[in-house]
């Protein structure tokens, strides 16, 4: 069926480094969601991204579409302790806007 | 609002027995969708509905029965539990319709089946 490849698995940063995930797909999307799961909390919806080459910025967090609307990014600048977190990106499977399918997500540590 | 709530927050449960995970939200939301998470996998869609009296499948749905007798519930039921089940669980409403669809998560069911 179809996936969503999120790299990378885990990051571990120093405090004000700056930090990338990356979501690919074999196929084009009609839209990606972006949701941050804190430890121990639920996941929390970010951010949507449904045109090519879109590009959206929430302070230090900036998401992007690709133009062929097969991957994504989310790019936090000078990442804070309150970054940690498990990010997810999600897109419609096949089955469509009903089936959401999950990417593995990526865990971010930041070291003070 | 509420919002999403789940009950229990913690399940320890024998191989064999059953339960129902219970779900539900106050957002007059159409859409309900159950997961569970599982370290390193993401977010696995169970079963879903887009409202009261309509249920489907989704990517792992074995094991596992849903009904929705009205758009606030949304109970999950585990019919004979196996330790393949321990995992957490999520469920989540969206308003229906469109192509925006932000869902909103419940805090989660840990169930460890022995």
């Amino acid at each position: 069926g179809q996936q969503v490849m999120q790299i990378p698995q885990y990051q571990h940063v120093q405090e004000g480094e700056d930090f990338t995930t990356y979501c690919n797909s074999s196929t084009t999307l009609s839209n990606i969601q972006w949701y941050k799961q804190r430890p121990g909390g639920h996941p929390v919806f970010l951010i949507q991204l449904v045109k090519s080459g879109e590009v959206k910025k929430q302070k230090r967090l900036t998401f992007q579409f690709g133009e062929a609307k097969k991957n994504s990014s989310l790019h936090i600048t000078a990442t804070q302790t309150t970054d940690v977190g498990t990010y997810f990106c999600a897109a419609p499977g096949s089955g469509g806007y009903n089936k959401l399918i999950f990417g593995a997500g990526t865990r971010l540590a930041v070291h003070p | 609002n509420a919002g999403v709530t789940q009950t229990p927050k913690f399940q320890v449960l024998k191989t064999g027995q059953s339960m129902t995970l219970q779900c539900a939200q106050d957002m007059n939301h159409e859409y309900m969708s159950w997961y569970r998470q599982d370290p390193g996998m993401g977010l696995r869609l169970i079963h879903y509905s887009v409202g009261a009296g309509i249920t489907d499948q989704g990517e792992v749905p074995n094991g596992y029965n849903v009904s929705r007798s009205t758009t606030e519930d949304f109970p999950l039921r585990l019919l004979s539990a196996a330790p393949s089940q321990t995992s957490v669980y999520f469920c989540a409403s969206r308003p229906d319709g469109g192509l925006y669809n932000e869902q909103f998560f419940g805090p989660g069911t840990r169930l460890t089946v022995l």
